[in-house]
C-alpha cells in the first residue's frame, strides 16, 4: 500500500520559531510537492522537487524554504514563523513526469503560529 | 495560464439524492483532469482521472465525472449519496510544463443530510 507520512498532524510554534515540516514516501517517486491549505483558497503549491537537491518555487513560496537530501524525504523551513503562516501543510508526491500521473498526498500537518 | 474554477463552495443533499459538483478548466491544449476527495482531518484520495479515450470516466465509491470540451467542464456525479460522501471535493488540472503539477480549484464542501 502506497504512502505519504508526515511528520506531526498537529503543531503549535510562536512567532519567530524555525519549524521544520517532515514529509517521507515509500514509492520511490521522483517528485514531491509542499501545498498549503486555507478555506476558500483550495491548495496552492509552495514549492517542489523533481530530483534529489532540485527544487522549484511553486506559487507562494514567500516565507518557506525546502530540503530533499533523499529521494524519499522532502522537508518544508518556516525560517521564521509567522501568524499568517497558520494553516494546513499537505505533501505530495508523484512518478517521474507524466502529466497525467496522480500525486499521493500525506495526512497534513496543521500548524498553528500564536 | 491554466486555472480552475468550482463555482459552488457548499453543497448540501439529502442521503439517497443524486449529486452534480461543477468544475470549469481553462487551457488550451487537450486537458489532464483530476477529481479528488479529502475527509474531515484526512489527506486527498483521487477519485477519478481523465486524460484521453471515452469522456465519461468511472472512479472510485461509484463517482463518474464527464469531460466536456465545448463547456470547458469536468463535472463530478453520483447517482445515490451517502452519508459517508460527506468531505470536501477539489478539481484540479495537470499544468502545461509536463512537471506533474497540479492546479486546484477551490474546493467544494458537500453535506448530506439524513
Amino acid at each position: 500500500d502506497v504512502k505519504v507520512t508526515q511528520s506531526s498532524r498537529y503543531l503549535v510554534k510562536r512567532t519567530g520559531e524555525k519549524v521544520f515540516l517532515e514529509c517521507v514516501q515509500d514509492m520511490d517517486h521522483e517528485n514531491m510537492f509542499w501545498y498549503r491549505q486555507d478555506p476558500g483558497l483550495g491548495l496552492r503549491l509552495i514549492y517542489f522537487s523533481y530530483d534529489v537537491k532540485m527544487k522549484e518555487k511553486g506559487d507562494i513560496p514567500e516565507g518557506y524554504s525546502v530540503s530533499r537530501e533523499k529521494k524519499e524525504r522532502f522537508s518544508l523551513i518556516l525560517e521564521s514563523a509567522s501568524t499568517n503562516q497558520t494553516s494546513m501543510y499537505l505533501c505530495a508526491s508523484s512518478a517521474p513526469t507524466r502529466a497525467y500521473n496522480e500525486q499521493f498526498f500525506g495526512p497534513g500537518t496543521r500548524l498553528t503560529v500564536l | 495560464a491554466q486555472s480552475v474554477t468550482q463555482p459552488d463552495i457548499h453543497i448540501t443533499v439529502s442521503e439517497g439524492a443524486s449529486l452534480e459538483l461543477r468544475c470549469n478548466y481553462s487551457y488550451g491544449a487537450t486537458p489532464y483532469l483530476f477529481w479528488y476527495v479529502q475527509s474531515p482531518g484526512q489527506g486527498l484520495q483521487l477519485l477519478l482521472k481523465y486524460f484521453s479515450g471515452d469522456t465519461l470516466v468511472q472512479g472510485i465509491k461509484g463517482f463518474e465525472a464527464e469531460f466536456k470540451r465545448s463547456q470547458s467542464s469536468f463535472n463530478l456525479r453520483k447517482p445515490s449519496v451517502h452519508w459517508s460522501d460527506a468531505a470536501e471535493y477539489f478539481c484540479a488540472v495537470a499544468g502545461s510544463s509536463n512537471t506533474g503539477k497540479l492546479i486546484f480549484g477551490q474546493g467544494t464542501t458537500l453535506q448530506v443530510k439524513p
